[in-house]
C-alpha cells in the first residue's frame, strides 16, 4: 500500500496570503488529522476528519480550516497567514490506534 | 489542560540500553503510543498501551502505569540508526485520531 501523501513540500508565502494543502491517506482509511510542527511548540493537533465531517477540533484560530472529500483525500487551509504559521505540516491517516504520518509540508511564511 | 513531559535530551552509547520516560496529565486517556522522528522524516509508530504492562516489540518495548499516569519506552542493544527524536502521545478518545504529543525526547547514540 502507498502510505501518506502531502503536497506540496515545500511551500513559501507572504503574510496576508492563504494556502491550501492536500493529503491523500493510506487506501482505506477514513480518519485524516491534521498537525503542525515547530520547533517551540512541538506536535500540536490541528483537527480531524472522519467521512467528510470534522470530528474533532484542537485550540487554532478559525484562520486554520480543513476539509475532507468522499475518497478521504483532506485538505486544510490556512487564510491570512502570518509569520508565526512557518511550520511543519503534517498529516496522518489513522487504522486503529496507530497513526500513520505523510512527510509533510514545510511552510514558510515571509 | 493537557500536558505530557519527556526529557529533552538523552544520550548513549551504540549496544547501551535507554529508557525515555513520559508522564502525563490529560482529560481523556485510552492509551499511550510512541513514535520516532528522524530529522526531515515523517514520525513513525513504535508501540501502543492502552492498559497496564510491559509491551516487547523487537528492541524496543513500552510501559504504561494508569495510576500513575506515567509510560516508558525501553531501547535496548542501541544503534546508531536509534539516533532521533522520540515522543509519547496520549489519545484523548475512544473513536477518534485525537493524540496529545508530548514535546519529544532527542536520542543521540554514540559510536
Amino acid at each position: 500500500k502507498a502510505g501518506v501523501t502531502q503536497t506540496p513540500r515545500y511551500l513559501i508565502k507572504t503574510r496576508g496570503q492563504q494556502v491550501t494543502l492536500s493529503c491523500s491517506p493510506i487506501s482505506g482509511h477514513r480518519s485524516v488529522s491534521w498537525y503542525q510542527q515547530t520547533p517551540g511548540q512541538g506536535l500540536q493537533f490541528l483537527f480531524e476528519y472522519f467521512s467528510e465531517t470534522q470530528r474533532n477540533k484542537g485550540n487554532f484560530p478559525g484562520r486554520f480550516s480543513g476539509r475532507q472529500f468522499s475518497n478521504s483525500r483532506s485538505e486544510m487551509n490556512v487564510s491570512t497567514l502570518e509569520l508565526g504559521d512557518s511550520a511543519l505540516y503534517l498529516c496522518a491517516s489513522s487504522f486503529g490506534q496507530v497513526a500513520f504520518f505523510g512527510q509533510g509540508t514545510r511552510l514558510t511564511v515571509v | 489542560g493537557q500536558s505530557l513531559e519527556q526529557p529533552s535530551e538523552v544520550t548513549a552509547v551504540e549496544g547501551a540500553i535507554v529508557q525515555i520516560n513520559c508522564t502525563y496529565q490529560t482529560s481523556g486517556f485510552y492509551g499511550l503510543s510512541w513514535y520516532q522522528q528522524h530529522d526531515g522524516g515523517a514520525p513513525t509508530f513504535l508501540s501502543y498501551n492502552a492498559l497496564d504492562g510491559l509491551e516487547e516489540t523487537g528492541r524496543f518495548s513500552s510501559f504504561l502505569s494508569r495510576s500513575d499516569s506515567y509510560g516508558y519506552l525501553l531501547l535496548q542493544e542501541l544503534q546508531m540508526k536509534d539516533s532521533a527524536s522520540y515522543f509519547c502521545a496520549v489519545k484523548r478518545d475512544n473513536y477518534g485520531q485525537n493524540f496529545v504529543f508530548g514535546p519529544g525526547t532527542r536520542l543521540s547514540v554514540l559510536p
